[in-house]
């Protein structure tokens, strides 16, 4: 069955700190992979996306993920993180040409000031 | 863009009342999900629509929950009977068909006493 795993479910860093977060996905075929960020009480926002191309994918408030898929894995980055920072992180995979989303069980990120 | 619209943000009920949540899509979007997220559970999604129309229900917990789209910019999510159990945020989501992105709307909190 298709699963995305995120082994960290919570993470606590103070600020300036670096980030990580894994994901990794078990689908053998194409996929569109995602990071979504869920601020304390608000819904879930589009952080970035991957479809194809560069394997490097640039989000917005400085994040990025690298896709390898070899490894089946599409994890989270940021070099310096903020207290604003502060919120759940979701990975999400959609098999290419498929409405399903598949997600992970999330992150929670603390960012202490 | 106003973004997915749902309402209400938050509902109390007690258990065995009928609790009708709703949605309302970006215009333009012909595809529209309801998700239900709980510490347990994380991300579930309960039904897909396309063009109006259910394609997937099979994440519909029981009887009790019904999903209905009567035109492309309304759709409802019904619990009847509500149970304890069912108190989670509900979360409705759109896309259009190409984007493959879904957008969130702010969610329902429902809590069932």
């Amino acid at each position: 069955a298709q699963s995305v795993s995120q082994h960290n479910h919570h993470v606590i860093l103070s600020e300036a700190a670096s980030l990580e977060l894994g994901c990794n996905y078990s689908y053998g075929g194409t996929v569109n992979l995602f990071w979504y960020v869920q601020y304390p009480g608000q819904h879930l926002q589009l952080l970035l996306k991957y479809f194809s191309g560069d394997p490097l994918v640039k989000g917005i408030k400085g994040f990025e993920a690298e896709f390898i898929k070899s490894k089946f894995s599409f994890n989270l980055r940021k070099p310096s993180v903020q207290w604003s920072d502060t919120a759940e992180y979701f990975c999400a995979v959609s098999p290419s040409g498929t409405y399903k989303y598949i997600f992970g069980t999330g992150t929670r990120l603390k960012v202490l000031a | 863009d106003a973004g997915v619209i749902q309402s209400p943000r938050h509902e109390v009920t007690e258990m065995g009342q009928e609790v009708t949540l709703r949605c309302k899509p970006i215009s333009g979007h012909n595809s529209l999900f309801w998700y239900r997220q709980t510490m347990m559970r994380g991300l579930e999604l309960l039904i897909y629509f396309n063009n109006n129309v259910p394609i997937d229900d099979s994440g519909m917990p029981e009887d009790r929950f019904s999903a209905k789209m009567p035109n492309a910019s309304f759709s409802t999510l019904k619990i009847q009977p509500s149970e304890p159990r069912d108190s989670a945020v509900y979360f409705c989501a759109s896309t259009s068909s190409g984007t493959d992105t879904q957008y969130f709307g702010p969610g329902t909190r429902l809590t069932v006493l």
